[in-house]
């Protein structure tokens, strides 16, 4: 399987930018996707084929990359913002997930 | 507004069985691939099962394979999956999700999750 690597955690201020990696084991093409979960909640889509934004998500967050290094940007981060940051992979079956980074606003 | 519900979790014993079920609202349920993931604080979130449009196509997870069945009644706007010969480590909370129209790559809506326990 294609494991995702995440960093655990970070911890910023807000107003400040934030940048979350992903690193693939194998090259995913641009098959990387980013979800937000909030404690106690489901995922949510934030961005699809590494660097598109869905629909309803702000601006403020962006994705990059592609092969097996890809990034998620949070500009600026705002307090609502914390939560925990999952990659996820389409280019090998089967689909997985990173460990997610938990994002903790100062 | 898209809505997955799911219902039907609870705690079993290894090697019973269980139902998930996952009811759909807000979109034309029939156009779209559904998908079960599951979490658990070890190992995270895991894709376990998808299902085509029509139900025609299904694919698992190794490690459910022959176990898990997703199945779908478009009628009903309604997803489920039946979990046979339970074992400890499918002790998880299980999301109902959809695909994107056209698309297996990823998932763009998510049910709240309901949680599983195997455990004598």
């Amino acid at each position: 399987d294609t494991v995702l690597t995440q960093s655990p955690a970070l911890a910023v201020s807000p107003g400040e930018r934030v940048t979350i990696s992903c690193r693939a084991s194998e090259s995913v093409s641009t098959l990387m996707h980013w979800y937000q979960q909030k404690p106690g909640q489901q995922p949510t889509l934030l961005i699809y084929l590494a660097s598109n934004l869905e629909s309803g998500v702000p601006a403020r967050f962006s994705g990059s990359g592609s092969g097996t290094d890809f990034t998620l940007t949070i500009d600026p981060v705002e307090a609502d913002d914390t939560a925990t940051y999952y990659c996820q992979q389409s280019w090998n079956d089967p689909l997985t997930f990173g460990s997610g980074t938990k994002l903790e606003i100062k | 507004e898209v809505q997955l519900v799911e219902s039907g979790g609870g705690l079993v014993q290894p090697g019973r069985s269980l139902k998930l079920s996952c009811a759909a609202s807000g979109f034309t349920f029939s156009n779209y691939g559904m998908a079960w993931v599951r979490q658990t604080p070890t190992k995270g979130l895991e894709w376990v099962a998808s299902i085509s449009t029509g139900g025609g196509n299904t694919y698992y997870r190794d490690s459910v394979k022959g176990r898990f069945t997703i199945s779908r009644d478009n009628a009903k706007n309604t997803q489920y999956l039946q979990m046979d010969s339970l074992r400890s480590e499918d002790t998880a909370t299980y999301y109902c999700a959809r695909h994107p129209y056209n698309n297996w790559d990823y998932f763009d809506y998510w049910g709240q999750g309901v949680m599983v326990t195997v455990s004598s």
